[in-house]
């Protein structure tokens, strides 16, 4: 059984290009989350997607970033104009239920540098 | 929304001897709390977690503990190897939410 993949693993871009990140779930998990972690900081929620749905995007900044979890495919994440203060490693978890004490299992990562 | 606080950020400890990490979180409500173990450059890995209508958890080397009137738990690494260093992170998630909040993450150095 696969975990969370991702990819591309490691992504550079140069300020002002796209950068589009994609997440697919373990099998037989329907919701997926979305978290940033700055170098030697924490990670903090952006967005909690079901398929077809947004749920919760009260992390991700309103101007430039984007979500989405199609019926078909994966997750993907975009963020549109990048700018240096989007390096970072983006992380996105999955679960199989909805309740609050759902487990969360996470993808290995995108490490996006923008230059 | 939840805060998490997490101490300390950095933690040494001579291999075989113990290591604590204690959180805070906000939320009384909060009903579930996870701790995720990160090595460099990798994924977090969920190496324990704990309910709210339990008080303590164990795993081989690893515990939990949890008290809900003063709002904190801690993970207990026992016995520590080499293999231990790493960020290890605990979470909680607000009453009726799904969404983690992460503690700023503490450093473990275990020396051989």
């Amino acid at each position: 059984n696969a975990g969370v993949m991702q990819n591309p693993r490691h992504l550079v871009r140069r300020r002002g290009q796209e950068a589009r990140l994609r997440c697919s779930p373990m099998k037989g998990h329907s919701h997926v989350y979305w978290y940033r972690q700055l170098p030697e900081e924490g990670l903090k929620f952006m967005v909690y997607l079901q398929k077809e749905n947004i749920i919760d995007e009260s992390g991700m900044p309103k101007e430039r970033f984007s979500a989405e979890f199609p019926k078909e495919g994966p997750s993907i994440l975009r963020i549109q104009q990048v700018v240096r203060g989007d390096s970072a490693a983006y992380f996105c978890a999955s679960s199989p239920r909805t309740v609050q004490d759902n487990e969360q299992f996470f993808g290995p990562g995108t490490r996006l540098t923008v230059l | 929304g939840e805060n998490v606080e997490q101490h300390p950020s950095t933690l040494s400890v001579q291999e075989g001897d113990s290591a604590v990490i204690k959180c805070t979180y906000s939320d009384s409500a909060s009903n579930y709390f996870p701790w995720y173990k990160q090595e460099l450059g990798k994924r977090p890995q969920l190496i324990i977690d704990i309910r709210s209508n339990v008080g303590e958890k164990k795993d081989q080397r690893i515990a939990v503990t949890l008290n809900k009137t003063a709002k904190h738990f801690s993970l207990h690494i026992t016995e520590t190897q080499p293999e231990d260093s790493a960020v290890y992170f605990c979470a909680a998630p607000p009453a009726n939410d799904y969404k983690l909040s992460f503690g700023a993450g503490t450093t473990v150095t275990v020396r051989a």
